[in-house]
């Protein structure tokens, strides 16, 4: 099973609304990370978790609150959003231990914030 | 300075037809990989290569091909005899050494391929 799911695929949100995107991945994988991808633009780097542990956040704001409950699952909890942050969030897995491996994306959530 | 530039924003193609797509990267990393990467309309990243700086061999695969050389700081995709289904987004990416889990990606070449 080579595959990296997302849910929801579409969500809006209210500024004050408080949410939460999943990812889940059934490779072995030890290493998650989610992007955020604006229209037209790279995926940017936001989170990265090695072995369930934090090891990398690129000073996301306050208001984006990342977890990984186990080694499968990562979960990313959105609450009072700006609508700047609206955009494909993308999960991604890859084996652990250096940055030479390839990562596996899933599909995306679109968020769309009010 | 890491970087990765892929100076062609969009390329625009008829079917059948072959297509490079240019990638330079920058890095002072003597140990690095590079990646390509294609977003289809969907949205869902699609790994579709990895290469090492110790291994300049080009290779191919079905349509596609890769040229890596270093004395250039180029890894450019060659994609023969296009087709429709070819039309993505591509992303070249490069991950240095000293750069832990992080990828850096170039801003990505459009490519659309007519019938």
């Amino acid at each position: 099973d080579t595959e990296v799911t997302q849910t929801p695929k579409h969500l809006v949100m209210g500024m004050t609304n408080k949410k939460s995107l999943k990812c889940e991945q059934h490779m072995g994988h030890r290493a998650m990370y989610w992007y955020k991808q604006k229209a037209k633009k790279p995926p940017e780097l936001m989170f990265v978790y090695s072995y369930e542990k934090l090891s990398i956040n690129e000073s996301v704001p306050s208001r984006f609150s990342p977890e990984c409950p186990n080694s499968s699952l990562l979960n990313l909890h959105l609450h009072a959003l700006q609508p700047e942050d609206s955009a494909l969030y993308l999960c991604a897995s890859s084996q652990a231990g250096s940055s030479y491996n390839e990562q596996f994306f899933g599909p995306g959530t679109r968020l769309t914030v009010l | 300075a890491q970087k990765v530039t892929q100076a062609q924003t969009e390329i625009s193609v008829v079917e059948k037809e072959d297509v490079t797509l240019d990638c330079v990267y920058e890095t002072r990393d003597t140990t690095y990989y590079l990646f390509w990467y294609k977003q289809p309309p969907s949205g869902e990243l699609v790994f579709l290569i990895r290469r090492n700086s110790f291994d300049e061999q080009n290779e191919i695969s079905g349509r596609y091909s890769w040229n890596f050389q270093k004395s250039t700081s180029s890894f450019n995709f060659t994609i023969t005899a296009s087709q429709v289904v070819d039309s993505a987004v591509y992303f070249c990416a490069l991950s240095p050494r000293t750069g832990g889990f992080k990828t850096i990606f170039g801003a990505g070449t459009r490519l659309f391929v007519k019938a």
